[in-house]
């Protein structure tokens, strides 16, 4: 199997244009996981997937993030509009059973909004 | 709120020491237990899983896990320049999630 696949790898924008994220969970796994991460906060869950139905996204800053998951391989998560202080590493993890076998991280995509 | 908390470090230990890592963690009904390794620039990566009380190995390293402490541990033996990296407790609580510590920074000094 592949992994979690996200991309872009890096990306750099400008203030106030839409970001898109995108993830590729592990075939199989039905559950999906967005975390951003920084120096100072560590990692952070935004939003949780399960067999592709929104569980948990109390942790999504503001209605400036938004995330899908229109079918069980293919995840987004969208900030319009990006801000400077959205710049952050943000991944994507799947799991088929946490209790179990915990969370596969995707790579990660650095975010830098200029 | 559900917590999990590591010192952050740096843990600095010399090559071929026993590297010690802490986690201790809030919800008393928490089953399952996770340590990820984290390289500058990486993603986290799984090492180690614990469920029951006691030791688990696995070649250098050993989790340790103390439930009435609600206390985790990793320990890494004979260690290595190539062990330097952010180390993330991780506790499961109920259903799919896991919560995340901080990390510790661990620095393998030759």
């Amino acid at each position: 199997d592949a992994g979690v696949i996200q991309s872009p790898r890096h990306e750099v924008t400008e203030m106030g244009q839409e970001v898109t994220l995108r993830c590729k969970p592990i075939s199989g796994h039905n559950s999906l996981f967005w975390y951003r991460q920084t120096m100072m906060r560590g990692l952070e869950l935004l939003i949780y997937f399960n067999n592709n139905v929104p569980i948990d996204d109390s942790g999504m800053p503001e209605d400036r993030f938004s995330a899908k998951m229109p079918n069980a391989s293919f995840s987004t998560l969208k900030i319009q509009p990006s801000e400077p202080r959205d710049s952050a590493v943000y991944f994507c993890a799947s799991s088929s059973d946490a209790l179990s076998y915990g969370y596969t991280f995707g790579s990660g995509t650095r975010l830098t909004v200029v | 709120q559900k917590e999990v908390e590591q010192n952050s470090g740096p843990l600095s230990v010399p090559e071929g020491a026993i590297a010690s890592l802490n986690c201790t963690y809030s919800d008393r009904v928490s089953q399952s237990f996770f340590w990820y390794r984290q390289y500058s620039g990486k993603s986290p990566e799984l090492i180690m899983s614990i469920y029951s009380n006691g030791d688990k190995e696995d070649g250098r390293f050993t989790a340790q896990l103390n439930k009435a402490s609600q206390y985790v541990s990793l320990l890494i033996r004979d260690s290595q320049p190539s062990d330097s990296a952010t180390y993330l407790c991780a506790v499961n609580n109920a259903g799919n999630m896991l919560t995340f510590g901080g990390g510790t920074r661990l620095m393998v000094k030759p």
